[in-house]
């Protein structure tokens, strides 16, 4: 069964450092990958997301993220972050639709809250 | 106005009662789920939906009722409220294709007492 593990449950980082969050998914096939970031009190959000092509992938508020097919990851990252940045960050996974199933869902992580410093 | 709404967005009810969490989109998604989200669980999908009449389960079902006979809505019915459903839920929809991904609701606090 696939799964998605963000192995950080918590990060703080100071106002303007660069951030990186980790994604890794377990698939039997390359999957769609997605970044939700959910503010506080407020539904998720979509930051970006990898279909095919480019590895680098850019998304909104800043974020990008690389896929490394060899490393099963997905890792978001800003150059530099600011203090709304802070919220809870979700990766995920569905299967494309030439991969076999007939549900379509997404499987997501347990999520990265990050915390900024001023 | 064009989204993803649920209602109500703020709910208390005591255990026993049923309660019905609505979800409304205005883009004819074909697909459309219910979440919950605990602290130290995450997201678990409660039902999913590919089309009007056509529900199915998710991971965590038990308790649970959905319908949708229209496109539009998906309500999300607890038949006999439990202190363990205190939750937030979210609902989503989704076009018929994988790679756009969901578009959730701002959620709703749900508590049991």
């Amino acid at each position: 069964a696939q799964s998605v593990t963000q192995p950080d449950i918590h990060i703080t980082v100071s106002e303007g450092a660069s951030l990186e969050l980790r994604c890794n998914y377990s698939y039997g096939a390359t999957p769609y990958l997605f970044w939700y970031v959910q503010s506080p009190g407020q539904g998720l959000q979509l930051l970006l997301k990898y279909f095919s092509g480019d590895t680098l992938v850019q998304g909104i508020k800043g974020f990008e993220a690389e896929f490394k097919r060899s490393q099963s990851s997905f890792n978001l990252r800003k150059p530099s972050v600011h203090w709304s940045d802070a919220a809870e960050y979700f990766c995920a996974v569905a299967p494309k639709e030439n991969s076999g199933g007939s549900n379509y869902k997404l499987t997501f992580g347990k999520g990265t809250l990050l915390t900024v410093n001023p | 106005d064009a989204g993803i709404t649920q209602s109500p967005r703020y709910k208390i009810t005591e255990t026993g009662r049923q309660v019905t969490l609505m979800c409304h989109q205005t883009w004819s998604h074909s697909y459309m789920f219910w979440y919950r989200q605990d602290l130290g669980h995450g997201l678990r999908l409660i039902y999913y939906s590919a089309a009007a009449d056509i529900t199915d389960k998710g991971e965590v079902p038990d308790g649970y009722v959905v319908s949708r006979s229209k496109t539009e809505n998906f309500p999300l019915t607890l038949e006999s409220a439990t202190r363990s459903q205190t939750s937030v839920y979210f609902c989503a929809s989704s076009e018929n294709r994988r790679r756009f991904g969901y578009t959730f609701g701002s959620g709703t606090r749900l508590t049991v007492v």
